[in-house]
């Protein structure tokens, strides 16, 4: 079974650009999260959707959005770009629902910005 | 406002003895807990979680211990291996946020030969 997927892996990005990233979650699973990782941190929360419907957003500003597809599959689209977008994006998927889930994570996307 | 705390970057063991990660939290509306394993440039791999009815859940070399009046969970690796050597994050999520996943900063835990 293929776990969690995303793409691209890796790309670069020049300040001020826009950039799609995209998700595929573990089959079955209904909700799909993402997080921003820097160096020397934990990943930190940016969006959760559940059932196409955004269930939580971190604290990042309005040029950072996501959507969830009907096949559960998820894009995090940010604008304007930074250099301190620069990051590892991960893509989390679990089964949603209302109880507490164990989230499985995928590779990662690394943006760099110059 | 960190309410997830891994109060030690690293940690260094000798092969073969217990590592001994440690987690604390401020929440005490969290009721799920979480530890993960991470290598350079890959994503964060689960390895164990404890709900906050439980005071400890044991997988193979893994076992997670949450106190839950000292707001505190430890993860314990017997015997430890060199593939052991990562970054592990330990994370908590509470009903009331829909189980959004709060981190710590991590520890790099080094096992030596």
């Amino acid at each position: 079974d293929a776990g969690v997927t995303q793409s691209p892996t890796h790309l670069i990005k020049t300040r001020g650009q826009h950039v799609t990233l995209r998700c595929s979650p573990i089959s079955g699973h209904k909700s799909v999260s993402w997080y921003q990782q820097v160096l020397g941190q934990g990943p930190q929360f940016i969006f959760q959707y559940y059932e196409k419907e955004e269930r939580g957003r971190g604290n990042f500003p309005d040029r950072f959005s996501a959507r969830q597809f009907p096949n559960y599959s998820s894009e995090l689209n940010v604008n304007a770009l930074l250099l301190g977008d620069s990051a590892l994006y991960l893509c989390a998927s679990s089964l949603g629902g209302l109880s507490g889930n164990t989230i499985y994570f995928g590779e990662g996307s690394w943006l760099t910005v110059v | 406002d960190q309410q997830v705390k891994q109060n030690s970057p690293s940690l260094s063991v000798q092969e073969g003895r217990i590592s001994i990660l440690n987690c604390d939290y401020t929440n005490s509306m969290f009721d799920y807990f979480l530890w993960y394993k991470k290598y350079p440039a890959e994503g964060p791999t689960f390895l164990i979680s404890i709900s906050s009815i439980k005071d400890k859940n044991e997988d193979g070399r893994f076992t997670v211990f949450l106190n839950k009046s000292a707001k505190h969970l430890s993860l314990h690796i017997v015997p430890s291996q060199p593939g052991d050597s990562a970054v592990y994050f330990c994370a908590a999520s509470a009903k009331d946020s829909n189980y959004q996943l709060i981190w710590g900063a991590g520890t790099k835990l080094i096992i030596k030969p």
